[in-house]
């Protein structure tokens, strides 16, 4: 069973605030690392799937980066707004199978 | 914008029934996957599809299991004889590319 760990599990920001999570995942067999975005109630969004070490991925305010060597990713929110409250879920993909971490929750208070 | 569709938005079934979970793709996609999660759990990856076979799949992935694409739009999961821990919920996804995905709303299936 793989192990990806994601923290915290639950983070409440100010609106404007910077914020970031962690994703820990095995730094054998790596394949890709995704990054979802899930609004409740809604499907999950894909945010950014990264394959090399030392990728850096940026979509508006928020980006990643990646380690492969030590087997974490960070993603940054620049200015939380309200509109980015939702969990985000991180996927490492080996050979032969995608496994999810539990999420990082985001509330961003206006 | 296309998007992934999903039906039923929720299913309820009796244990040992078959189920049939559906979803329509992005018509341009070419590969298509099943995710599920149980309540308060992750989300687990099932299988993926490629080209009309199963590319990959997960040790959930039993022979209880099957996929499908009967007719080029619609791709289902089917649940051969359901029991209580089946109760979920299954997203489709399909992607253009391998590595991108993009999610239906999810069918809540209950088994009772």
């Amino acid at each position: 069973i793989l192990n990806v760990e994601q923290s915290p599990q639950s983070l409440h920001v100010q609106e404007g605030d910077s914020t970031n999570f962690t994703c820990s995942f095995p730094s054998s067999n790596f394949y890709a690392l995704h990054w979802y975005r899930w609004e409740t109630a809604k499907s999950p969004e894909a945010l950014f799937v990264m394959t090399l070490n030392g990728d850096e991925k940026k979509k508006g305010r928020i980006s990643a980066t990646l380690n492969t060597k030590e087997g974490y990713s960070y993603l940054y929110i620049k200015g939380s707004q309200p509109e980015d409250s939702a969990t985000y879920l991180c996927a490492f993909r080996s050979a032969r199978q995608l496994t999810f971490g539990s999420g990082t929750q985001l509330t961003v208070l206006p | 914008e296309p998007e992934v569709t999903q039906t039923p938005s929720h299913q309820v079934t009796q244990m040992g029934q078959e189920v049939i979970l559906r979803c329509v793709p992005i018509s341009n996609h070419l590969y298509f996957y099943w995710y599920r999660q149980i309540l308060g759990q992750k989300v687990e990856f099932l299988v993926s599809f490629y080209n009309n076979e199963i590319s990959e799949k997960s040790e959930i992935f039993d022979d209880q299991f099957s996929v499908e694409r009967p007719d080029g739009s619609n791709f289902t999961l089917k649940i051969r004889s359901t029991k209580l821990e089946d109760s979920a919920m299954y997203f489709c996804a399909s992607g253009p590319l391998a590595y991108e995905q993009y999610f239906g709303p999810g069918t809540r299936l209950t088994v009772t």
